[in-house]
């Protein structure tokens, strides 16, 4: 089972930040909390992660609570092509790779 | 620098046959991850990759098996389709357990 919660819908105007929540209340000490999201049928692309540090990069800011029990997904200034689901997982990285568990994420829907 | 690719982007089979789908990783990666997506569901991890080995397992029956080549590149292998096996399957590759990169993914349908 995905260890995230999220909404499962917002709504945000063209130009606005859009803010996306995610709850992992059961984090541990080793995970990273990583965000992709999918458009219409495509692959999930991988937008930003981040460990305790906020992180911000060309796409999107990661703001993580001081708990790290919670953290949220800001895209600065959001477009039409921005419309998604996007997915909060929380993984520890290995050796050999992550496993990445996905939820249900939220559909994100960006509106003239 | 190519991502992550897959082949074929489509395809058809009819219940019973047998499909194998290949993956590509991005270049300088070594693991390869599986994952199949149901309409309206998010991926479900099938299979990893590592060392030419299966290094983990998610909750799929042994019908679906894979393979690692030298090269790193990968195949995803279905015996006996089953009408429920249709679905966007998902190739993912990473360098070790650095950040994870999805190719656009095998629609199969099975009639």
């Amino acid at each position: 089972d995905a260890k995230t919660t999220q909404p499962p819908s917002m709504d945000c105007a063209e130009g606005r930040a859009a803010n996306l929540p995610c709850n992992h209340s059961t984090i541990s000490g080793n995970e990273y909390v990583y965000w992709y999201r999918q458009i219409h049928s495509q692959g999930p692309q991988y937008i930003i992660h981040g460990l305790k540090n906020n992180e911000t990069n060309e796409m999107a800011s990661l703001i993580i609570t001081e708990d790290r029990k919670s953290s949220t997904l800001i895209l600065p200034h959001a477009t039409l092509r921005d419309t998604a689901v996007y997915y909060c997982i929380v993984s520890a990285g290995r050796e050999y790779g992550n496993k990445l568990v996905f939820g249900a994420g939220t559909i994100l829907r960006v509106k003239s | 620098d190519a991502g992550v690719t897959q082949s074929p982007t489509h395809l058809i089979k009819t219940r019973g046959q047998q499909v194998t789908l290949r993956c590509s990783p991005k270049s300088g990666h070594d693991t390869v991850s599986w994952y199949q997506q149901a309409l309206g569901q998010g991926p479900q991890f099938i299979f990893q990759y590592y060392e030419e080995e299966e290094r983990q397992r998610g909750n799929f029956p042994d019908r679906f098996s894979g393979h690692q080549f030298p090269n790193y590149s990968s195949e995803l292998n279905v015996n006996a389709l089953l009408l429920g096996d249709s679905a966007l399957y998902l190739c993912a590759s990473s360098l070790g357990g650095q950040t994870m990169f999805f190719g656009q993914g095998t629609r199969l349908t099975v009639v």
